[in-house]
């Protein structure tokens, strides 16, 4: 186990609709990335948090957003959901010691999105 | 944009074999390189890494090996066992990111 934790566990949307997730991050990390993996994909990078304040952004439009808070937890929120969202969707922990370095990320269980 | 890619995507070895899975990289600026274990319904594993002033790590049955020449990076599981079948999944980090491949499965045969 990582210490990662994330919730829900599953989720089921209807296409248009609005979903946040949630992460709480590993005792003593700072940094908090987020991932979309669909069935039988590896991982994409959706964008990653740091001192909460986004600090990288893979190639995902607007409608995917996020927010970290002071205790280093995270959300991700997905607005006008597609039927191309469902997905299982990860958060990583990691400890940054500056922005643009690379760290050993540790990942949560996920949450599985299911948009009909 | 560049990516990721897995050479193999299923692998069948026989418990107590040597499994190697390859990955090739195609970004020459990545400078740190990893390996994850994903079991079905979970999320991936942390296994090992290496940044690429490394050509080698070891950790426990575990080795992986980085050629920065050819843009390949591999994964070594010594002593094979049923516990080790899995998708496994190298990625390469440059700054904040990390760049997954599709995985290989692994699969353990007694």
């Amino acid at each position: 186990e990582t210490g990662v934790t994330q919730s829900p566990t599953h989720l089921i949307k209807t296409r248009g609709q609005q979903v946040t997730l949630r992460c709480s991050s590993q005792s003593g990390h700072n940094t908090v990335s987020w991932y979309q993996q669909a069935l039988g994909q590896g991982p994409q990078f959706i964008f990653q948090y740091y001192r909460e304040e986004e600090n990288g952004r893979g190639n995902f439009p607007p409608r995917f957003s996020g927010l970290q808070f002071p205790n280093y937890s995270s959300e991700l929120n997905v607005n006008a959901l597609e039927l191309d969202d469902s997905a299982l969707y990860l958060c990583a922990s990691s400890s940054t010691i500056g922005r643009g370095s690379t760290d050993t990320q540790y990942f949560g269980p996920g949450t599985r999105l299911t948009v009909l | 944009g560049e990516s990721v890619g897995l050479h193999l995507p299923t692998l069948s070895v026989q418990e107590g074999d040597n499994s190697i899975i390859n990955c090739a990289y195609s970004n020459s600026a990545s400078d740190y390189f990893i390996w994850y274990k994903q079991e079905s319904g979970k999320g991936p594993q942390f296994i090992i890494d290496i940044r690429s002033n490394m050509d080698k790590r070891q950790g426990q049955r575990v080795t992986v090996l980085l050629n920065k020449t050819v843009k390949h990076l591999s994964l070594q599981i010594a002593a094979t066992q049923p516990g080790d079948s899995a998708v496994y999944f190298c990625a390469d980090g440059t700054g904040y990111a990390l760049n997954f491949g599709k995985g290989t499965s692994l699969l353990v045969t007694p």
